[in-house]
């Protein structure tokens, strides 16, 4: 089967501007995350699904960002009113349930002009 | 909230030479995994701990979860260039068997080696 997908694999916007990243999980797959990694270093947690619900919403750095899944499955993140310290990439994973292991999609590099 | 010190941040290392990666909490982990980075690529799951003292190996690698389930350590012997990538542990934040749970990601070891 397919793993988990995510596009665009790159996004050049201007500042200001909204931007909408796409998560398409492993079949199956209850569990959603997506992290953020800026050049060089480790993950920043952002948000996580369970289901079409959200436990968790601590990680997202400020009202610009929200994200939303639908149906169980797939998810969206989106960024509003990007700013220069957007710039990173966004790395989803999903997971059979909570605490299992991740699989990682090749992620969405973002780079806010 | 649930935090995890993982050391060193980085390892150079002559190939052949053995590597370790650390990581520790100041609070009784549920579980912990593994994953590696290579450059360019995304984080691949390598295994996962549950158990006080649990010791488990992949070939090579060397993966440990202490007694009081606090601190793990990934260990490769003979490190060959394949090897070279971040290493994360990634511990669990929630009620473990329970139905909602998250890992909280180290900052990670970058590995290097040099043929």
């Amino acid at each position: 089967g397919a793993g988990v997908s995510q596009s665009p694999s790159n996004k050049v916007t201007e500042k200001g501007k909204d931007v909408e990243l796409r998560c398409d999980p492993i079949s199956g797959h209850t569990a959603l995350y997506w992290y953020r990694q800026s050049l060089g270093q480790g993950l920043e947690f952002l948000i996580y699904f369970q289901g079409n619900s959200a436990p968790d919403k601590s990680g997202l750095p400020s009202d610009r960002f929200s994200a939303e899944r639908t149906g169980g499955s797939v998810s969206t993140l989106t960024i509003q009113r990007t700013q220069q310290e957007d710039s990173a990439v966004y790395l989803c994973a999903s997971s059979f349930g909570a605490f299992g292991k991740q699989f990682f999609g090749p992620g969405t590099r973002l780079t806010v002009l | 909230g649930q935090q995890v010190m993982q050391i060193p941040q980085y390892q150079h290392v002559q190939e052949g030479e053995d590597f370790t990666t650390y990581c520790n909490s100041s609070t009784t982990l549920s579980n912990i995994q593994w994953y590696k980075q290579r450059p360019g690529g995304h984080p691949v799951f390598l295994i996962q701990l549950v158990k006080s003292g649990e010791v488990k190996k992949q070939k090579r690698l060397t993966f440990q979860f202490g007694e009081a389930k606090k601190n793990s350590s990934l260990h490769i012997t003979a490190t060959q260039t394949t090897d070279v990538g971040t290493y994360f542990c990634a511990v669990g934040v929630g009620n473990y068997g329970g139905s909602q749970g998250n890992l909280i990601f180290g900052k990670g070891t970058k590995l290097s080696v040099k043929p």
